[in-house]
């Protein structure tokens, strides 16, 4: 059965520093999302992507996030400078169709763990 | 004041027992999600709900548009249905989640 994939499993990295989380996405999916949900916290929306282009966006997804499909298969998103408080569990999904259509049942990945120290 | 309230927050059973877990939100949707988040933190899509009914073997969901409320329903409950079980709307290319209700069910 095909299933989303998530790279690496956890991240350890310093305060300040760039990480870049990796999701491949199932293959015939058009819409492609991150989440992230902080530890006992509940999971919050960070951004939804269609066609190259940003569909969406929360609050939580400011300056220093970024996002990017820079091939056919994989979907990246990059924190420029990590904080403390982006310590999170980041979670990758994707679906055929947005919300408009009917087969917009969203597959998770099974999450990057990001810890900053 | 949130926009997915999830009742109730934690949940214990003894195996066999039917279980009804409760969203209620406030703003327009285009669908509801009920998802399964395992202890490792792993999330499962169970169901997607724009109107009336839906059953997957002991799970069912439901949806009351007009009221702005779904259910989710284990009949004869298993350990293994142990588990948080969050409800999330859509908006639009958006999603807001609930809390999540911890459910526990014993032998």
């Amino acid at each position: 059965e095909p299933e989303v994939t998530q790279t690496p499993s956890h991240q350890v990295t310093q305060m300040g520093q760039e990480v870049i989380l990796r999701c491949v996405p199932i293959s015939n999916h058009l819409y492609f999302y991150w989440y992230r949900q902080i530890l006992g916290q509940k999971v919050e929306f960070l951004v939804s992507f269609y066609n190259n282009e940003i569909s969406e966006k929360s609050e939580i997804f400011d300056d220093q996030f970024s996002v990017e499909r820079p091939d056919g298969s994989n979907f990246t998103l990059k924190i420029r400078s990590t904080k403390l408080e982006d310590s999170a569990m980041y979670f990758c999904a994707s679906s055929q169709m947005g919300s408009g259509g009917s087969y917009n049942e969203q597959f998770f990945g099974p999450g990057t763990r990001l810890t900053v120290l | 004041k949130n926009e997915v309230e999830q009742s109730p927050q934690n949940l214990t059973a003894q195996e066999g027992e039917f279980i009804t877990i409760n969203c209620s939100y406030s703003v327009g949707i285009s669908a509801l999600h009920w998802l399964q988040q395992h202890p490792g933190g792993g999330i499962v899509s169970l169901f997607m709900l724009s109107s009336g009914k839906k059953k997957h073997g002991r799970l069912i969901a439901t949806i009351n548009i007009q009221e702005k409320h779904s259910s989710l329903h284990i009949t004869a409950s298993h350990p293994r249905d142990s588990a948080v079980y969050i409800c999330a709307v859509r908006p639009n290319n958006d999603m807001r989640f609930g809390a999540g209700t911890r459910l526990t069910v014993k032998p």
